[in-house]
């Protein structure tokens, strides 16, 4: 089985900071790496598929980049409502998540 | 416009089988696979399997090997996922997905308690 290691597992930060999260997967797993944001009671959204395709949709604050084992989730400005927890998920070889990233207000 | 929608909250007691739908419309039900995750309270996402609609086919993950049975009724455009032999550590929120990603049900809790 591909396991996903995400990190950090948590994060405080601003409105308008510049935020990174970063997967990686246990082995390669080209761009096969998709990006969700979930808040409480809610079911996963996706934000990125295929490492850097952004979601129809979503703010282009949001990026992602990597392939083969590495990958980053990037917002540019934080806002408001992004607050939330983010998971990385491969899908090279049925669906594997991340542990999951909290990002919390400072 | 697409939707997935779940059937509503469990109560099971352990030793118990529990079966959750999911229904499709705004879309040709059998061109995507369905997955089935489930999220226990306060932890991370878990990948069950999948099932093909088109022809029942199904993978499963080999921790739920020998207890999860998905199924589908193409004529009502419905997946269903059973779990049997249900212990605490079920508890949780099952989600169904379509297989591209973008389209996941609202969610089912199972409450597994004696």
């Amino acid at each position: 089985d591909i396991q996903m290691t995400q990190s950090p597992s948590s994060l405080s930060a601003s409105v308008g900071d510049r935020v990174t999260i970063t997967c990686r997967a246990s082995q390669s797993i080209s761009s096969y790496l998709n990006w969700y944001q979930q808040k409480p009671g809610k079911a996963p959204k996706l934000l990125i598929y295929a490492a850097s395709s952004l979601q129809s949709g979503v703010p282009s604050r949001f990026s992602g980049s990597g392939s083969g084992t590495d990958f980053t989730l990037t917002i540019s400005s934080l806002q408001p409502e992004d607050f939330a927890t983010f998971y990385c998920q491969q899908s090279y070889n049925t669906w594997t998540f991340g542990q999951g990233t909290t990002v919390e207000i400072k | 416009q697409v939707q997935l929608v779940q059937s509503g909250a469990e109560v099971k007691k352990p030793g118990a089988s529990v079966k959750v739908s999911c229904k499709a419309s705004g879309y040709t039900f059998t061109g995507y696979y369905i997955h089935w995750v489930r999220q226990a309270p306060g932890q991370g996402l878990e990948w069950m399997g999948w099932i093909s609609p088109d022809s029942g086919g199904t993978n499963y993950a080999q921790k739920f090997q020998g207890r999860l049975t998905m199924t589908r009724d193409t004529s009502i455009s419905t997946a269903y996922m059973e779990l049997s032999r249900l212990t605490s550590h079920d508890t949780a929120v099952y989600y169904c997905a379509r297989d591209d990603l973008a389209f996941w049900g609202q969610g089912t809790l199972v409450t597994v308690s004696s």
